[in-house]
Order: structure tokens, then C-alpha cells, then sequence
């Protein structure tokens, strides 16, 4: 079944500087990719939807890549403020599956 | 719109006792999941309903653990007899056609 890993589990990087996640899955019929934040003592919460069919996608403060032939899904944080420290979550699922496969989680922390 | 509501937020049992969690979903959603949350395991799925019907039962979690969903808009996860290993966040999703998965805030349990 589908692997995902997620890389790296803890990161720390200064205000102002840009932080990048990634996962990379196995299965090359995977077609919904997601990013979920997640705070101390709170929820999931969804950053991002994406379909297989797009490569970039552009939201308040990110960039996500989706490069389908590495099979490689990244999160990039353009400029980092304390606000996104938290724990950042990908999870991929193929269509209609019900099989929602997370990363282990990145841990990012953002020093004023 | 409300979102999946989860209660309680904590539960404190003694070891051997029985606790029911419960979710109510997104209005209009039809699949239902339950998940485990633990630094160690990450996100494992417990139970997973598919317009009130039981899809998955999350294979080595079905000895004390038993989700049920009477309606399509209220489900519950007991635990029976609960043990110390089962302290941990539960979460409840809920998603239209296994599509995007939005999360309760989760029941943090402590068993002791």
C-alpha cells in the first residue's frame, strides 16, 4: 500500500527566513495531496487541497510543488513568523479511496 | 457552518474502566472517521463509516475498540476496558466522498 515520508521531523528556522517540508509517496495512482497544520492542544487544520494535476499552488505565506515524477509533495513557507510554529502534517489519498496515508509530522519552530 | 464537534475535550479513566467518545460531523458529510494521535504512531485509523456503514474497523484496534454511528450525524468510539496505552488524542473527521478530511479538536484521554 501507499508509504509516505515525511522530512524532517524538526526544524527551526529564524523569522523572516524560508522553511521547506517534503514527502515523497509511493503509489503513482495517488491523486488528492493535503497539508494540515496543526497546533499545540488544537486540530488538524487544512492549509491546502491539492490535485494531481497541479504542480503549483500558491496560498497566503506558501508555495506547495507537486512534482509527480518524484513523486514528491513540498511545503515551502516563504517568510517565517512565530504564528507558523506548529506541526505540519501531508497526507495523500487516491481517488474515492477512503485510505488517507499521513507523513509522521514536521515539528517547525520559529524564532523571533 | 459548524464544523465536526468532538466531546468531551478531556477524559481522565482509571485503568479497566469503560468511556465512550463522541462526534458529530460536518452537516451533510457521509464518510466518518475515527483516529488515534500519539507522538510515536503519528495518525492511525481506528474506524472509518461510509454513510452510517462500518467500512473499516481498524483491524488490531478492534478487540476494546468499538465505533458506532446510529445516524448520519452523531457517532461514538468506545473503549472497553480502556488501558494506560490507550492515553492519547482521538480524533474525528468527517469528509463528503472521501474527498477533503476535516477534523474535530479532538478528546484528549488519560488512562490511569
Amino acid at each position: 500500500g501507499e508509504q509516505v515520508e515525511q522530512r524532517p521531523p524538526h526544524l527551526s528556522v529564524r523569522e523572516g527566513d524560508s522553511a521547506v517540508i517534503t514527502c515523497t509517496y509511493t503509489d503513482p495512482n495517488s491523486y488528492y495531496f493535503f497539508w494540515y497544520k496543526q497546533e499545540p492542544g488544537a486540530s488538524l487544520q487544512l492549509l491546502m487541497k491539492v490535485f494531481s494535476s497541479t504542480e503549483i499552488n500558491e496560498g497566503q505565506g506558501f508555495t506547495v510543488l507537486l512534482n509527480k515524477k518524484d513523486k514528491r509533495l513540498s511545503l515551502n513557507l516563504t517568510a517565517a513568523h512565530p504564528g507558523d510554529s506548529a506541526a505540519y502534517f501531508c497526507a495523500v489519498s487516491d481517488t474515492g479511496n477512503y485510505k488517507y496515508v499521513f507523513g509522521a509530522g514536521t515539528r517547525l519552530k520559529v524564532i523571533a | 457552518d459548524a464544523g465536526v464537534t468532538q466531546t468531551p475535550r478531556h477524559e481522565v479513566a482509571e485503568k479497566g474502566q469503560t468511556i465512550i467518545l463522541k462526534c458529530e460531523p460536518v452537516s451533510g458529510h457521509n464518510d466518518l472517521f475515527w483516529y488515534r494521535q500519539t507522538k510515536i504512531q503519528g495518525l492511525e485509523l481506528l474506524s472509518y463509516f461510509r454513510s452510517k456503514s462500518l467500512m473499516e474497523d481498524g483491524g488490531a484496534f478492534k478487540d476494546r475498540f468499538k465505533a458506532e454511528m446510529l445516524n448520519s450525524s452523531f457517532s461514538t468510539l468506545k473503549i472497553q476496558p480502556t488501558e494506560p496505552k490507550d492515553s492519547a488524542v482521538y480524533l474525528c473527521a468527517s469528509s463528503f466522498s472521501a474527498e477533503t478530511l476535516y477534523f474535530g479538536s479532538g478528546t484528549r484521554l488519560t488512562v490511569l
